[in-house]
């Protein structure tokens, strides 16, 4: 069974720029979060969507949002893009209300 | 609030030396959810562990080892007979409530693991 893939794995943007990271979850799998990941904060829960509905969201401004499509698949955007938003974005699915999440390999976000 | 601590920001140790790693949480809530989690260098978060509030049995897997006490709010992990493949950064998380809340976990610092040869 594949993973929960995340597409690109490395992006550079420019500050006022925006940018869509993409996930596809393990396959059956209905709920994807999002996390960041930084050297000063950590790891930080962005936002968690379940059958195409956000059920969750962490303390981030409204410059970060997400969807899910019907098949499961997650895309997260990021308007206006600010130097700190540099980070690792990670995806994570899980398969039940009761399964814990698994993650993916992560997309490196540079801002310039 | 919730919040998880690990104390040690890094820990280095020479192979086949046993080592535990420190975590500890704050929660109001009587039901919530503890986990390990593993992130090599590849940058993938590893699942190892959850355990939840009402389970305080300790569990062993391998060469892994989990000590669960609520009396001190504690959820340590111990390698024994650490190998160089177990360096890594090692995370302690947390979810409050009931199931559907595990999709969002707070997360600890993190301990990074170097074990030499």
């Amino acid at each position: 069974k594949a993973g929960v893939t995340q597409t690109p794995r490395y992006l550079i943007k420019t500050r006022g720029q925006q940018v869509t990271l993409s996930c596809s979850p393990i396959s059956g799998h209905r709920s994807v979060s999002w996390y960041q990941q930084t050297p000063g904060q950590g790891l930080q829960f962005l936002f968690e969507y379940f059958s195409e509905t956000q059920r969750n969201k962490g303390n981030f401004p409204g410059r970060f949002s997400g969807r899910q499509f019907s098949n499961s698949r997650s895309e997260m955007n990021v308007s206006t893009l600010e130097l700190g938003d540099s980070a690792l974005y990670l995806c994570a699915s899980r398969g039940t209300e009761n399964s814990p999440l698994h993650f993916g390999n992560g997309t490196r976000l540079t801002v310039t | 609030a919730q919040k998880v601590t690990q104390a040690q920001t890094e820990i280095s140790v020479v192979e086949k030396e046993d080592v535990t790693l420190d975590c500890v949480y704050e929660t109001r809530d009587t039901t919530y959810y503890l986990f390990w989690y593993k992130q090599p260098p590849s940058g993938e978060l590893v699942f190892l562990i959850r355990r939840n509030s009402f389970d305080e049995q300790n569990e062993i897997s391998g060469r892994y080892s989990w000590n669960f006490q609520k009396s001190t709010s504690s959820f340590n992990f111990t390698i024994t007979a650490s190998q160089v493949v177990d360096s890594a950064v090692y995370f302690c998380a947390l979810s409050e409530g009931y199931g559907g809340s595990q999709g969002n976990l707070i997360f600890g610092k993190g301990t990074k693991l170097s074990v030499k040869p």
